[in-house]
């Protein structure tokens, strides 16, 4: 099946620095990639739509300025983390759609941040 | 505004018998309905999706059934194995192209 790879799997950063997230899927081509934030015992949250060659669409709430997305690629978006606060800590997870016709989606396996 | 409920946080059933996890969902009407099983500090993993004018779908031990009236979906796991053990999601369809999750219902299996 469709694979989707996420890097780094855990971070661990600085209060007040950036830390970049790379969401890949490996063999298909994925013109939308949806990016979760999940906090523990929580359900995910979805953050925002990454769609290729174009801005990413965020759901309310969630600060564009914050959480920078970039899909340069159809096989890559990634979201940048901008000036982290602990706060920010969570886990990230990256899914794209399978193309099959149906919204199926494959997830990456998540990106662990913790700002210290 | 778009509600999903799953009615247990938490249900411990014993090895061998039948798991049922609910799902319920107001205030829109989706098209399909999907499951998925989400292990500790991994991603979801895709399970099941039945749409709107499937009453059930089976795979392997897994069944579901979508009631558009009651606006629910259940989800049985048979002959449950401590493997079963993980957090179940439903994700009824959005219509705007987005998968929004419920919360959850972490599923334990005791041996």
């Amino acid at each position: 099946g469709a694979v989707v790879s996420q890097h780094p799997s855990r971070v661990i950063c600085k209060s007040g620095t950036s830390v970049k997230i790379e969401c890949r899927s490996l063999d298909f081509q994925a013109t939308t990639m949806f990016w979760y934030r999940q906090f523990p015992k929580q359900s995910l949250m979805l953050m925002a739509t990454s769609n290729e060659g174009s801005k990413a669409t965020y759901e309310q709430g969630v600060e564009k300025d914050k959480f920078l997305i970039n899909h340069a690629s159809l096989t890559l978006s990634t979201l940048t983390v901008t000036s982290a606060h602990p706060e920010d800590s969570s886990f990230y997870i990256c899914s794209a759609p399978s193309g099959t016709g149906v919204d199926e989606q494959y997830f990456g396996p998540g990106t662990r941040l913790t700002v210290t | 505004s778009q509600k999903i409920e799953q009615n247990s946080e938490a249900l411990n059933i014993q090895e061998g018998k039948t798991a049922t996890l609910t799902c319920n969902y107001t205030n829109y009407s989706p098209a399909y309905l999907q499951w998925y099983r989400q292990d500790p500090g991994r991603g979801p993993v895709f399970l099941l999706l039945i749409r709107e004018n499937e009453k059930e779908k089976r795979k392997e031990r897994l069944k579901v059934t979508f009631d558009t009236t009651l606006k629910q979906s259940l989800f049985h796991i048979t002959a449950s194995q401590p493997a079963d053990s993980a957090t179940y999601l439903c994700a009824p369809e959005n219509r705007d192209d987005k998968i929004i999750f419920g919360k959850g219902t972490r599923l334990h299996i005791l041996p």
